[in-house]
């Protein structure tokens, strides 16, 4: 039973690019949430996707998007990048029924804006 | 603000003791607790799942929830060197039950 994927695992871009990063959930998994962590830091809650759609948004700006495919993979993607921008992004993923899903996390992404 | 709080640390403990992780959270209406290990660098990694008052224990590690003081623990017994982590309480947003609130990690260190 694979686990949550994610992909790249490591990136390096300049200010101003644009980033794009991808998540496969957890089998039987329909639902991907994004968080950004920086270093020392927890999680921070970006957004969460459920039947291709944007369901909840943390604190984040617009430059800050994503997408959810059929197959409930997800894109996240990152424009006018900023040196802040810099930090490990995780792809969590669960189940949409029950009350506060457990979710499972990839690997990550570490990027990494110069 | 919904909040998840838990002591920074670093909570240093010697090898075989029982080491203590406390968490707090603000919302009354949370239902579902977590807790989650991260060792540096990696992700985040699902140790328990908390629902009920009491204790639910599983293999060397035990949660405890008191709703009514808003309060929920996470005890390791026997620590090893290798539980060395940095520990994640997690909460669901009562408002919004498909939102965890997370707390910014308690640091342990088991020392040999």
């Amino acid at each position: 039973d694979a686990g949550v994927t994610q992909s790249p695992t490591h990136l390096i871009k300049t200010r101003g690019q644009q980033v794009t990063l991808r998540c496969s959930p957890k089998s039987g998994h329909d639902t991907v949430s994004w968080y950004q962590q920086a270093l020392g830091q927890g999680p921070q809650f970006i957004f969460q996707y459920y039947e291709e759609e944007e369901r909840q948004r943390g604190n984040f700006p617009d430059r800050f998007s994503g997408h959810q495919f059929p197959n409930y993979s997800s894109e996240l993607n990152v424009n006018a990048l900023l040196l802040g921008d810099s930090a490990l992004y995780l792809c969590a993923s669960s189940t949409s029924g029950g009350v506060a899903d457990t979710q499972y996390f990839g690997p990550g992404t570490r990027l990494t804006v110069l | 603000q919904k909040e998840v709080e838990q002591n920074s640390g670093p909570l240093s403990v010697p090898e075989g003791a029982i080491a203590s992780l406390n968490c707090t959270y603000s919302d009354r209406g949370s239902q579902s607790f977590f807790w989650y290990r991260q060792y540096s660098g990696k992700s985040p990694e699902l140790i328990m799942s908390i629902y009920s008052n009491g204790d639910k224990e599983d293999g060397r590690f035990t949660a405890q929830l008191n709703k009514a003081s808003q309060y929920v623990s996470l005890l390791i017994r026997d620590s090893q060197p290798s539980d060395s982590a940095t520990y994640l309480c997690a909460v669901n947003d009562a408002g919004n039950n498909r939102k965890l609130i997370w707390g910014l990690g308690t640091s342990l260190a088991v020392n040999p």
